[in-house]
C-alpha cells in the first residue's frame, strides 16, 4: 500500500535498539488483535496476533502486549533491523463480525 | 508460500466508468474480503464474502459496489460508476475461517479516477 503523504506518527530508532509501537483500539468488546506490517507498495503482512484471554504473546523478535483495561496494544521489536522499516497497524476483531478495524498506523524508521 | 494475487496492480479510469478489480485468494481459504486504503487514511473494511454470498458489508459498500466469485478461483470487486473519491488502494484478503483468524492480504490494486 502507498503511504506517501500519510501523516502518521513516526518512531525513529537506531539499528539494534528495541522498538515499541503503541495502539489504542476502539471497541472494548474486541477479542482478537493482529499487528500488521506494511512496506511501501505492498499489502499488509501479518506479524503476530493475540486473543483477549492473553496479555502477552511472543514471536520471533516480536512481542505483543494487551491491556484490556485501557484498550491498549503494543508491539515490541527486539534488535530492530533496517528491514523493519515500515508502517505498522494494529487491527481488532469483535465477536460476531467478520471485519477488522485498523488503527491509524505508526511509521517505523530504522537509522543505521 | 501460497499468496493472494490481485490484478491489475494499477488502473486509471475516467469518472463514471465501470471498473472490475480481480483477486485470486489462497486456494483452501473460504472467506474473502475487500478493504481499501485512501491515500493518507486508514485501511477500511468494505465487504466479506462466504459461501457465495456477502456475509458483512460496511456503510462504504453502497449500491455502486458489488462482489462476485464467478468461478472456483477468482473473486472480483466491481465499481459500477466510479467517482473521484473512489481513488484508493484496494486490497483483497482471504482467510481459512471467518472472524478471528489471520487475514492474508494481496499486494493491492491502485485505482485512480480522473
Amino acid at each position: 500500500g502507498e503511504n506517501v503523504g500519510l501523516h502518521l506518527p513516526t518512531l525513529s530508532v537506531q539499528e539494534g535498539d528495541n522498538s515499541i509501537i503503541n495502539c489504542a483500539y476502539s471497541n472494548s468488546a474486541s477479542d482478537y488483535f493482529i499487528w500488521y506490517k506494511q512496506e511501501s507498495g505492498k499489502g499488509p503482512q501479518f506479524i503476530i496476533d493475540i486473543r483477549s484471554n492473553m496479555d502477552k504473546r511472543q514471536g520471533q523478535r516480536v512481542t505483543v502486549l494487551l491491556n484490556k483495561t485501557v484498550k491498549h496494544l503494543s508491539l515490541q521489536i527486539a534488535a530492530t533491523q533496517p528491514g523493519d522499516s515500515a508502517v505498522y497497524f494494529c487491527a481488532e476483531n469483535s465477536p460476531g463480525t467478520y471485519k477488522y478495524i485498523f488503527g491509524t498506523g505508526t511509521r517505523l524508521k530504522v537509522l543505521a | 508460500e501460497p499468496e493472494v494475487t490481485q490484478t491489475p496492480s494499477h488502473q486509471v479510469t475516467q469518472m463514471g466508468q465501470e471498473v472490475i478489480l480481480r483477486c485470486v485468494p489462497i486456494s483452501n481459504h473460504l472467506y474473502f474480503y475487500w478493504y481499501r486504503q485512501i491515500l493518507g487514511q486508514k485501511v477500511e473494511f468494505l465487504v466479506s464474502f462466504y459461501n457465495n454470498e456477502i456475509s458483512e458489508k460496511s456503510e462504504i459498500f453502497d449500491d455502486q459496489f458489488s462482489v462476485e466469485r464467478p468461478d472456483g478461483s477468482n473473486f472480483t470487486l466491481k465499481i459500477r460508476s466510479t467517482k473521484l473519491e473512489d481513488s484508493a488502494m484496494y486490497f483483497c484478503a482471504s482467510s481459512v475461517g471467518g472472524g478471528a483468524g489471520e487475514l492474508f492480504f494481496g499486494e493491492g490494486s491502485r485505482l485512480t479516477v480522473l
